[in-house]
């Protein structure tokens, strides 16, 4: 079974400068994609970034990056020179790679970005 | 909007109603699924449909809960004789068929979801 963990139910961070958030993951599957997604208040889920197990290279998006360690079974997210605007809930999700695939939600870190 | 929709986006019940939630996902994509999510938590899987088939309920948390999607665009989570235990956001999310793409993953576009509070 998949499972997803994430450690912080809150953090701070001061504007501008950059965050980690944590995620580490348990799956018996060879393969399988991360994903993390952001939830403002207005509730819907937007997508951030993905890794997939067999990248070779961290992802990186914008200000989004993960940190995927592969041995130690994490994919972190980076928030590089944090906006106010970065407020929000922050989900790591799991899925199979395959081309239809429920996803598995870890519960979220709530995000506070101050000024 | 080109985006997921959901409605009614908040909707209290008694307890005992039934309630039905209805999910417009973006035009041609061929999965739809359905989540929880509970207060503080991340969203849990329900269950999903690819088209009008339902290939997954593994996740409904009882034979009340019940979801069709006949034509194979709107779904509709129907949930009979509500709990309170069933409050909780209902999200709603769809992706396209990446078959034959080369593409490994598929994000899902998810929905605002619908708050249910049963009383």
């Amino acid at each position: 079974a998949q499972k997803i963990t994430q450690t912080q139910p809150g953090m701070f961070v001061q504007e501008k400068e950059a965050v980690t958030l944590d995620c580490t993951y348990d799956t018996s599957d060879p393969s399988y994609g991360l994903f993390w997604y952001k939830q403002p208040s207005s509730g819907e889920m937007i997508f951030l970034i993905y890794q997939g197990s067999y990248d070779q290279q961290n992802a990186t998006e914008g200000r989004y990056s993960l940190n995927f360690q592969k041995a130690r079974k994490s994919a972190n997210l980076v928030i590089s020179a944090s906006q106010l605007g970065d407020s929000a809930m922050y989900f790591c999700a799991m899925s199979g790679v395959y081309n239809f695939n429920k996803f598995y939600f870890g519960s979220g870190t709530k995000l506070n970005v101050k000024p | 909007g080109a985006g997921v929709s959901q409605s009614p986006r908040y909707k209290v019940a008694k307890r005992g109603q039934d309630v039905a939630l209805r999910c417009d996902p973006i035009s041609g994509h061929v999965s739809l699924f359905w989540y929880q999510q509970a207060l503080g938590q991340g969203p849990e899987f329900l269950t999903y449909f690819q088209n009008e088939a339902q290939l997954d309920k593994s996740g409904l948390p009882s034979d009340r809960f019940f979801a069709e999607r006949p034509e194979g665009s709107v779904s509709t989570l129907k949930i009979q004789r509500t709990q309170q235990e069933d409050s909780a956001v209902y999200l709603c999310a769809s992706s396209f068929d990446r078959t034959g793409s080369g593409a490994t993953y598929n994000e899902q576009f998810f929905g605002p979801g619908t708050r249910l509070t049963v009383l």
